[in-house]
Parts: structure tokens; C-alpha cells; sequence
């Protein structure tokens, strides 16, 4: 069935560092890819998506591309900041889905340090 | 527009007790979805409503979960009785309709976190 895999946690960065997680898929057909990111004590927020390979979505800095020939969808930052401190999900919908349901990874912890 | 609420935030229950979340959507949204994360691990689907009917329950880890949307507004889920390995936090998300190209946006609740001792 669909997967996802993020790279382990937690990543412990310093204030205006590059940040890179990873997260690879597996799926049929032709899914689109999200990243949701949970800061402390609030729900899960749709980061960014895309839709079809190359595509790349940003939103707040943050960065992905759609790479079907790696089936990767990894998320970067030039420069993060504390309040990126959350933890952050990559999730999938199957291209064949009728029902629209997310697939996530295990998400990963960013702590971002003065 | 007020977002998805759910309730209770954090609920502790022993083992074989009865516990029944809530899920209220965002006003409109046909659909609605709960989740859960065990452990740390990764967020698990469990089912899906449209309006008042399940479309999709493929999720359900067992007989002891039941999911309710009465008059396809609120939606519960009951955990009767409740074990050791159902901790976790369960989310609630909700979305209008179909976009597009198949793409849904959910809007997710802060989730209740389950203990069960």
C-alpha cells in the first residue's frame, strides 16, 4: 500500500541555519504530496502541497518539489527561525483515492535554538 | 470562521472505563475524517464521513471504536472498552469538497490526547 518516510528526529538547529527534512513516498499512480507542520498545543496546519511532478510548493519560507524519478518531496528553509520550532508531517493522497484521505509519515521535531 | 473543535483536550480513563470524543467541523464542510498518532508514530487514518454517511472506515482498528456524525454535523467517537494500546491523540479534520484534480485541503482540530492507565 501508499507509505510515507521521514528522516528520524528530532533536528536541533541554530537560529538562520538551512534546514532540509526528508520524506520519500510510495504510492500508485499519481498522489499529491503535503507537508503539515503542529506547533505546541495547536492542530496539525497544511503547510504546503503539490499536485504533479516538479511542481514546487512554498509557503513561509519553507520549500518542496515534487520529484517523481526519487519519489522524494523533501522540505527546506534557508534560514530558520525559533518559531519554526513544531513538528513537521509529510503526507500523501493517493491519485486513486475517492475519499481523500491522508497517508502520513511519523513526522519529524525541529527545535530551532537561539 | 471558526475552525474544527474538538473535546475533550485530554481525557484519562482506565482500562475497560468508556470514553466518547468529540469532533465539531467547520460549518459547511460535507466531509470530515478522524485520525490518530500512537506513540509518537505516524498519524493513522481511521474513517471517513460525508455528511451523515461513512464513506470509508477502512481505519477502524476494531469493533470496540464506533464513529457517529448525527445529521452530518458533529461527529463522536466512542471507545467502549477501552485498552492500553488505544492511547494516542485523535484527531479531527474536515474539508468542503472535492477541489480539482483530486485535491482535498483538510483543516485539522488541536486533537485530544487519550490516556488509558
Amino acid at each position: 500500500g501508499d507509505s510515507v518516510t521521514q528522516m528520524e528526529g528530532p533536528v536541533t538547529l541554530s537560529e538562520e541555519a538551512f534546514l532540509t527534512i526528508n520524506c520519500t513516498y510510495t504510492a500508485t499512480g499519481y498522489p499529491s504530496l503535503f507537508w503539515y507542520v503542529q506547533y505546541p498545543g495547536e492542530g496539525l496546519q497544511l503547510l504546503l502541497k503539490a499536485t504533479k511532478a516538479d511542481d514546487k510548493g512554498s509557503n513561509k519560507g519553507f520549500e518542496a518539489t515534487y520529484r517523481k524519478e526519487t519519489t522524494s518531496f523533501h522540505l527546506e528553509k534557508g534560514s530558520v527561525q525559533v518559531s519554526d520550532s513544531a513538528v513537521y508531517f509529510c503526507a500523501l493522497t493517493s491519485g486513486s483515492s475517492n475519499t481523500g484521505k491522508l497517508i502520513f509519515g511519523q513526522g519529524t521535531t525541529l527545535q530551532v535554538k537561539p | 470562521e471558526a475552525g474544527v473543535t474538538q473535546f475533550p483536550s485530554h481525557s484519562v480513563i482506565e482500562k475497560g472505563q468508556t470514553v466518547t470524543l468529540r469532533c465539531d467541523p467547520i460549518s459547511g464542510h460535507d466531509n470530515l475524517y478522524w485520525y490518530r498518532r500512537v506513540m509518537g508514530k505516524e498519524i493513522k487514518f481511521l474513517l471517513h464521513f460525508v455528511k451523515e454517511s461513512k464513506q470509508d472506515e477502512s481505519g477502524m482498528p476494531n469493533n470496540r471504536f464506533l464513529a457517529e456524525r448525527t445529521g452530518g454535523t458533529y461527529s463522536t467517537l466512542k471507545v467502549q472498552p477501552a485498552e492500553l494500546e488505544d492511547s494516542g491523540v485523535y484527531f479531527c479534520a474536515s474539508s468542503r469538497y472535492l477541489t480539482s484534480g483530486g485535491l482535498y485541503e483538510q483543516y485539522f482540530g488541536p486533537g485530544t490526547r487519550l490516556t488509558v492507565t
